[in-house]
């Protein structure tokens, strides 16, 4: 099945920007989508569509996807941004279908 | 406003079978390209999807859990079930349903805490 390499951790100073790295083969090709999970919540959608943002995401959270990495980018980094990302993929072409990164901790310093 | 509830037992001892329940609304799974999927966290770890459901009734399974997974609807109740067997310590989780559309899901249920233990 598809795999979706993300760092396990970015550490970012407040009013910086963070990016948050998907890697993947030919993602480029492909649709991705991040989630921001705040300690003992659920996830909630921050970008679609490689750069899309769902109404109500503040415009500091921005995406981009080419070649064998998606990018999620935060910029103006706020203590309130610091959660856990996940970034996410549709393969079509796969029999297991939905996959998940492992998951990147934002710490804000 | 769309909401999922996940509704289920919080502890199953090894060897039985989990049923959880995701209750919607604020959307027909009957309309085109909406989907439901179980994603489920271990504590401490990342998401690990599991099942999704299409408005079509297509289904789609983990390779790694297949063998165990069942996914169903109920479009009148506006539900979606997920049955798991043979549960074992290790699939203590958080099991989550969410909305899909287009490819994202938005939004997720709150979660529920499911412990396997004897």
């Amino acid at each position: 099945s598809y795999v979706l390499t993300q760092p396990p951790s970015v550490s970012v100073a407040p009013g910086k920007t963070a990016r948050i790295t998907c890697g993947g083969n030919n993602i480029g090709s492909k649709s991705v989508h991040w989630y921001q999970q705040k300690p003992g919540q659920a996830p909630v959608l921050v970008i679609y569509y490689d750069s899309d943002r769902p109404s109500g995401i503040p415009e500091r959270f921005s995406g981009s996807n080419s070649g064998n990495t998606a990018t999620l980018t935060i910029s103006r980094v706020e203590a309130g941004d610091e959660a856990d990302y996940y970034c996410q993929v549709w393969d079509s072409s796969s029999d297991h279908p939905e996959v998940f990164g492992g998951g990147t901790k934002l710490t804000v310093l | 406003q769309v909401t999922l509830r996940e509704s289920g037992p919080a502890l199953v001892k090894p060897t039985q079978t989990l049923t959880l329940t995701c209750t919607f609304s604020g959307f027909s799974l009957s309309t085109s390209g909406m989907c439901v999927s179980w994603i489920r966290q271990p504590p401490g770890k990342a998401l690990e999807w599991l099942a999704r459901i299409d408005w079509d009734d297509d289904k789609y399974y983990s390779t790694s859990l297949k063998t165990r997974l069942t996914i169903s609807k109920d479009t009148s109740k506006n539900q979606v079930v997920l049955t798991m067997t043979n549960m074992d310590p290790v699939d203590t989780a958080t099991y989550y349903c969410a909305r899909g559309r287009d490819g994202s899901y938005d939004p997720w249920g709150q979660g529920t805490l499911v412990t396997v233990s004897s």
